[in-house]
């Protein structure tokens, strides 16, 4: 199971882009990144998922270096309801085997201000 | 369309009574379960999950215990509560091998 490390906090201001970084030194070939975004009293709510270069969609950018060591989310012009805790999580989901890539670290608290 | 029911939204319990939370999963199958409980302002912990039905692993020993009866249907219990189970318990599913995972709305649980 690698094992992630995310800033505990970030701060912002409405308009900007907003990048929280992940380092997982120890990743595996087979695992995969997976970026959560919680707000209070809610389940988490998944968001990017890649594997390796870059992948987007309508909602972030996720970043991922040859090494894979490390990745970083992307989040493009915030407003003050991205406000919430961002979980990166990095492992296999294999079926019949365990729930290592559902392991969720304490998060990145991203605070937006107008 | 799949969703994930988990009731009740809220439970304010004794200490020593027992607990039971369920959670349901409509439109799929075979979808592999979680229960994680999360104390104010702290992080998710994984409680148990579930890879099938009567398949239960527990990630951190303590007096609770689930069981899923059926396919869909995962059940979080205690015979006694303490104190230190208040907290928020989310109930999650997915699909295995890098999927998707979605949560259920939750269940505050405040034990007095």
């Amino acid at each position: 199971l690698a094992k992630t490390t995310q800033p505990i906090s970030m701060d912002s201001y409405e308009g900007q882009e907003v990048n929280i970084t992940c380092s997982h030194n120890n990743i595996a070939t087979n695992d995969y990144i997976t970026w959560y975004q919680q707000f209070p009293s809610q389940g988490p709510r998944f968001i990017i998922q890649g594997y390796k270069t870059k992948v987007t969609n309508e909602v972030a950018s996720l970043f991922i270096p040859a090494d894979r060591k490390s990745s970083t989310l992307s989040l493009p012009r915030v407003s003050l309801s991205d406000t919430a805790v961002y979980y990166c999580l990095v492992g296999v989901i294999a079926s019949g085997g365990g729930a290592d890539g559902l392991t969720f670290g304490k998060g990145t608290h991203l605070i937006i201000q107008p | 369309s799949q969703t994930i029911h988990q009731w009740p939204a809220t439970l304010v319990q004794p200490v020593g009574s027992p607990l039971s939370l369920e959670c349901t999963v409509e439109g799929t199958s075979n979808p592999n379960l979680y229960w994680y409980r999360q104390a104010a302002g702290r992080g998710l912990q994984l409680l148990f999950y579930s890879v099938g039905i009567g398949q239960i692993s527990s990630e951190v020993p303590q007096n609770l215990s689930a069981s899923r009866p059926q396919d869909r249907q995962f059940i979080l219990s205690s015979k006694k509560l303490l104190l230190s189970d208040s907290g928020f318990y989310l109930c999650a599913w997915d699909r295995g091998l890098n999927t998707e995972a979605f949560f259920g709305q939750g269940t505050r649980l405040t034990v007095v």
